[in-house]
């Protein structure tokens, strides 16, 4: 496709409940992000890979998140044991590299609502 | 850390209004500024960036000028536009060091009506 694709665009899951949230970067793109926006805010670092290193899982709230990208391509954001507070919309992107003035190009994001 | 601080909003202006919507920012070194816009249902795009201090970035009539003397890059734009409802991010990167993600601000809806 010509842009950053996520599934699924909702998830509503139940607390406790594993979930796993894709990504599709622009072909070619080296370098990919997770972001978290909670409602009303700007998206706040996750993780992120070159190709299929991770470089920089800092922004991992706790161990229930698991990000990989194990082909250096599509990769998947796995939240276990999900609770309330990690209801928000999970951003991905994706760049050609890694350079300060690379343009990130951004998928529509997925909503996760946990009840 | 790095940190970029936006004008609360909602902003609210008649069609062909002037625009201002201020970002000021917090980081070591020199980083890259940019504006990104959400349009309703769509996602994050990039708007428009400057790179050092004194660059403008401008791109559909937007734009906004990198102060490092005043860590601001606040965003503008002559005569605002219905289409250009939208919610506003000002963010910043690293070049060299540190984490190289963009650090965000929490964004500003603008609201133009006709």
């Amino acid at each position: 496709g010509a842009g950053v694709s996520q599934s699924p665009r909702y998830k509503v899951a139940k607390r406790g409940q594993d979930v796993a949230l894709r990504c599709d970067p622009i072909s070619g793109h080296v370098s990919l992000f997770w972001y978290q926006q909670a409602l009303g805010q700007g998206p706040e670092f996750l993780t992120y890979f070159q190709n299929e290193a991770q470089l920089d899982k800092s922004g991992l709230p706790s161990d229930r998140f698991f990000a990989e990208r194990p082909e250096g391509s599509v990769s998947t954001l796995k939240i276990q044991r999900t609770q309330q507070e990690d209801s928000a919309v999970y951003l991905c992107a994706s760049s050609l590299a890694l350079g300060g003035d690379t343009e990130a190009f951004f998928g529509q994001g997925t909503r996760l609502t946990v009840v | 850390g790095d940190s970029v601080t936006q004008m609360e909003g909602p902003v609210t202006l008649s069609e062909e209004a002037f625009l201002t919507i201020n970002c000021t920012y917090t980081a070591t070194g020199y980083p890259s500024l940019f504006w990104y816009v959400q349009y309703p249902g769509e996602g994050l795009q990039l708007l428009l960036k400057a790179t050092k201090a004194d660059d403008k970035g401008s791109n559909k009539g937007f734009e906004a000028t990198y102060r490092k003397e005043t860590t601001s890059f606040h965003l503008e734009k002559g005569s605002v536009q219905v289409s250009d409802s939208a919610v506003y991010f000002c963010a910043l990167k690293r070049l060299h060091t540190g984490r190289r993600a963009l650090t965000f601000g929490s964004g500003t809806r603008l609201q133009v009506q006709p």
